[in-house]
């Protein structure tokens, strides 16, 4: 098992472009959580998936963000129109159950110049 | 809405010594998960430890054990043996027993180990 690979590791673009993330999660976890955290702070929840399907997403989430698993597998986060804000280390976690722990990707770092 | 406190900033320890780091929680639920996350410079958040609130028993793994009251909803790491690669930031974490919320982390401290 390779583990939570993300990418791209790094990304930058201009403000206004439009980007997207990817997150393969371990084959056999159902679970899966996308963070954002910024420097000096801890990660903050997004939204989480439950195979397929987009069960919860956090106040923080604005409509610029949009994110999918399809059939379960890879997750995708697209942010839209960028604002200098967004720049921040993006996190994938994927899960079987609480009790059992997350496991965490490297993450991708976005800068939005 | 729950949350997690971290009230020490930064931690220094020398090595071989002892170290605590403290949290605190707060939750209306009664199923709960605890853990310490580890976030070295590299960033990949690794898992230390994971604790049940069902269980009074404190839990261990190797060199790092907690100490749980739930009454008083702290939650601090002791780390044993201080190791240089025990550097990093370590985040203290809850999850309720459905987990669609996720984690809700508090912001860290920062753990210097000192040769």
């Amino acid at each position: 098992d390779t583990g939570v690979s993300q990418n791209p590791r790094h990304k930058i673009t201009k403000r206004g472009q439009n980007v997207t993330f990817r997150c393969d999660p371990i084959s056999e976890h159902n679970r899966l959580y996308w963070y954002r955290q910024t420097l000096g702070q801890g990660p903050e929840f997004l939204t989480y998936f439950q195979n397929e399907a987009q069960l919860e997403k956090s106040r923080l989430l604005s409509d610029r963000f949009s994110a999918e698993r399809p059939k379960g597998s890879f997750s995708t986060l697209e942010i839209q129109r960028t604002e200098q804000g967004d720049s921040a280390m993006y996190l994938c976690a994927s899960s079987l159950a609480p009790s059992s722990g997350y496991t965490f990707g490297s993450g991708t770092r976005l800068t939005v110049v | 809405a729950q949350t997690v406190t971290q009230s020490q900033p930064e931690m220094s320890v020398q090595e071989a010594e002892t170290v605590t780091l403290s949290c605190t929680y707060d939750t209306s639920e009664s199923d709960y998960y605890l853990f310490w996350y580890k976030q070295p410079p590299s960033r990949q958040m690794i898992l230390v430890i994971r604790q049940e609130a069902y269980k009074q028993q404190n839990a261990t793994e190797n060199r790092f054990s907690v100490n749980f009251q739930k009454a008083a909803k702290s939650f601090s790491l002791k780390i044993s043996d201080s190791q240089l690669g025990d550097a990093a930031m370590y985040f203290c974490a809850l999850t309720q027993e459905g987990g669609a919320d996720g984690l809700t982390f508090g912001k860290g401290t920062h753990l210097i180990i000192q040769p």
